[in-house]
C-alpha cells in the first residue's frame, strides 16, 4: 500500500520569504503521479502543482516548485515570496497509474505579515 | 473553465437517515471519485467509478455506501443509515485520463 507523511504538522513563515513543506511517500511503483493540493479555511481542495513520476525535471508553477528525489521518495514543495494568501493547509498526494488519490496528514502554513 | 459542482453545499441529518450527496463531474471527465474528510484529519479515499461500475472501494466504503451514475451528468453518493461518524466533508473529484483529479468544493455533512 502506498503511504504519504508529511513530517511538519505546522509551519510559518513571514511574508515574502520562502518556505519548503516536506512530504515523503512510500511505494514500490514505478510510474505515478504527485500532487500538492491546497486547502484554505473553505475547505475547497485546490490544485496547487503536480509532477510525473517519469519526469527528471521539477515541476514550477509560478511562486510554486518542487523537490522530487524519486530515488529517495522525496516530494517537498517550495513557496517562494509569501503571500497572506498562502495561509492554508497543504496537502502531499500520491496516486499511481489510473487509480486514487492518497493523502499525507497535511501542514498547516502560516503566513505572517 | 469547466469545475466539478457538489450540491449540498451542507446537509444536516438525523442519524438513520439516508442521505444522498450530488456531484456533476466535468462533462468529458471519465473517472469519478469519493473522498471524505472528517474534520481535523487528512482526506480519505472512498470509492472510485468508471465505466458505469466501481473500480475500487476503500475499507471505509462498507454496506452503508452506494454510489450510482443516474444520467450522463450526475454522480452521487448514498449513505442508507446515518451514523455520528459519518459526519465529514465529503469531496468528489473527476479525471480525464492519466491525469490531474479536479475536486469538488465538497459537501459538509452534520449527522445529529
Amino acid at each position: 500500500a502506498q503511504t504519504v507523511t508529511q513530517s511538519q504538522p505546522e509551519m510559518s513563515v513571514q511574508e515574502a520569504e520562502t518556505v519548503t513543506l516536506s512530504c515523503t511517500y512510500d511505494t514500490s511503483e514505478n510510474n505515478y503521479y504527485l500532487f500538492w493540493y491546497k486547502q484554505p479555511p473553505s475547505r475547497q481542495m485546490i490544485l496547487v502543482i503536480r509532477q510525473e513520476a517519469y519526469k527528471q525535471q521539477n515541476a514550477t508553477e509560478n511562486r510554486f516548485s518542487v523537490n522530487f528525489q524519486k530515488a529517495a521518495k522525496s516530494f517537498s514543495l517550495k513557496i517562494s515570496d509569501s503571500q497572506l494568501g498562502d495561509t492554508a493547509m497543504y496537502f502531499c498526494a500520491f496516486m499511481k497509474h489510473s487509480n486514487d488519490m492518497r493523502f499525507g496528514a497535511g501542514t498547516r502554513l502560516t503566513v505572517k505579515p | 473553465e469547466p469545475e466539478v459542482t457538489q450540491t449540498p453545499s451542507h446537509q444536516v441529518t438525523q442519524m438513520g437517515q439516508e442521505v444522498i450527496l450530488r456531484c456533476v463531474p466535468i462533462s468529458n471527465h471519465l473517472y469519478f471519485y469519493w473522498y471524505r474528510q472528517i474534520l481535523g484529519q487528512k482526506v480519505e479515499f472512498l470509492v472510485s467509478f468508471y465505466n458505469n461500475e466501481i473500480s475500487e472501494k476503500s475499507e471505509i466504503f462498507d454496506d452503508q455506501f452506494s454510489v450510482e451514475r443516474p444520467d450522463g451528468s450526475n454522480f452521487t453518493l448514498k449513505i442508507r443509515s446515518t451514523k455520528l461518524e459519518d459526519s465529514a466533508m465529503y469531496f468528489c473529484a473527476s479525471r480525464e485520463g492519466m491525469d490531474t483529479q479536479y475536486f469538488g468544493p465538497g459537501t459538509r455533512l452534520t449527522v445529529l
